[in-house]
């Protein structure tokens, strides 16, 4: 595998689920970034994780929560999510020394029913 | 506060013609600026980028994009498009990127 991955790509859950998303990245970067992609709507960065440690939560809500347990992995821990939430998950990353140039993975298309 | 505005929406393009798309950012330091390109269920993949130096960037894919510090802009250009390069296109602004809400290229053959 090379770049960024995420699975699954597809994920249809109801609102009383629990999911996960996961990214993993094979740059070698040390910082991570989860956003929310809505149709029509400028990409919101959600959280941001340099070096494993979160440094930054755009006031998302607590029924997504984040794990970056090394440099390499980052997981979107979800659960009783609302219809609006339904959204492609995108996940980048970057070397925090090389101008901030994020590479994104191919993203999760969530669906909530 | 930095933001983005991209303000073409959609934009339909003959195949050989050229393409331009429009980006205004505010930013309160020299900018970190970006054009991303987004194919249908694909992620972002990076076209070029600026952060200091000669004001027009080459990219990949044949577009190059102009800084212009007086208008605050940041334009994206093709001199011929091909049916591939239908997709989204975003610019982005700054070091914890703010992107536009971005401009869908259809090119009609």
């Amino acid at each position: 595998e090379t770049g960024v991955t995420q699975t699954p790509r597809h994920l249809v859950m109801g609102m009383t689920n629990k999911k996960s998303l996961k990214c993993e990245q094979h740059l070698g970067h040390n910082a991570m970034y989860w956003y929310k992609q809505s149709a029509k709507k400028p990409l919101e960065l959600m959280f941001v994780y340099n070096f494993k440690e979160q440094t930054e939560n755009n006031s998302v809500p607590s029924r997504f929560s984040p794990e970056c347990p090394n440099s390499s992995h980052l997981f979107l821990h979800l659960h009783t999510l609302q219809p609006e939430d339904s959204a492609l998950y995108l996940c980048a990353s970057s070397q925090l020394r090389d101008n901030y140039e994020q590479y994104f993975g191919p993203g999760t298309r969530l669906t909530v029913t | 506060a930095q933001s983005v505005t991209q303000p073409d929406i959609h934009i339909t393009v003959s195949e050989g013609a050229s393409l331009e798309l429009r980006c205004n950012y505010s930013y309160g330091a020299t900018p970190y600026l970006f054009w991303y390109v987004q194919s249908p269920g694909q992620g972002l993949q990076l076209l070029l980028k600026y952060f200091s130096g000669d004001t027009l960037v080459q990219g990949i894919k044949g577009f190059e994009a102009e800084f212009k510090r007086s208008q605050s802009s940041f334009n994206l250009r093709k001199p011929s498009v091909h049916w591939s390069d239908a997709a989204e296109y975003f610019c982005a602004v700054g070091v914890k990127l703010s992107f536009g809400a971005g401009t869908t290229v259809t090119v009609r053959a």
